[in-house]
């Protein structure tokens, strides 16, 4: 069975540092993608990040990082230089064939 | 700019009544997912829509019903509503050779 796990249910940043979200997940595939989503108070769901699994090159949006560990199954997020409106729930997920399956969140605070 | 709109995003429903969300996409987009969000659940893919006139059941099926009814709509029908669907519902659509989903502002729905 596909799963995704995210073992921080919270975390917290001082402003202007540096986090790193976890998340594993497990498959048999060898074809997938991996996702990470933020979901502010609002609700919507934006993606901030995407992961192809044949590519080796670690993903890189502006702040957002991630460090995929293939072989460990492991996609964690990095985010540098926090600001306060990156505070929200972040969604791991992963994508084989047509489904979609996400983590249980990690609720990110940010500390002023 | 509307990419994915859920109606209604707020309603309140008492045990037994039924209800339809209605989800559309301007996107041209193939493929359209119904998933529910529970507290330290993540997300759960209710339903699948590859294509119009195709639905499959995903991960929570179970006590409910959806139509495509054309390329941009995707509604969700609950008949007989129970506390226990007490959640955020979230609509999605993904291009068919597109790998990212993009998601809905989500419907809250309380069943009193």
């Amino acid at each position: 069975a596909q799963t995704v796990t995210q073992s921080q249910p919270e975390m917290s940043v001082q402003e202007a540092e540096t986090v790193t979200l976890s998340c594993t997940y497990d498959t048999s595939e060898s074809d997938y993608y991996l996702f990470w989503y933020k979901q502010p108070p609002s609700r919507q769901m934006i993606l901030v990040i995407r992961q192809e699994a044949y590519k080796q090159q670690n993903a890189t949006e502006n702040r957002f990082s991630v460090n995929f560990q293939k072989a460990a199954k492991s996609f964690s997020l990095k985010i540098s230089d926090s600001q306060l409106g990156d505070a929200a729930m972040y969604f791991c997920a992963s994508k084989i064939t047509y489904k979609y399956i996400f983590g249980t969140g990690t609720r990110l605070k940010v500390l002023a | 700019n509307a990419g994915v709109t859920q109606t209604p995003k707020f309603q309140v429903l008492k045990t037994g009544q039924s209800m339809t969300l209605q989800c559309a996409q301007d996107m041209n987009h193939n493929s359209m997912y119904w998933y529910r969000q529970d507290p330290g659940m993540g997300l759960r893919l209710i339903y699948y829509s590859a294509s119009e006139g195709t639905t499959d059941k995903g991960e929570v099926p179970n006590g409910y019903n959806v139509s495509r009814l054309n390329k941009r709509e995707f509604s969700l029908r609950l008949e007989s509503a129970a506390p226990s669907q007490t959640s955020v519902y979230f609509c999605a659509s993904r291009e068919s050779s597109g790998n990212t989903i993009y998601f809905g502002e989500g419907s809250w729905l309380t069943v009193v």
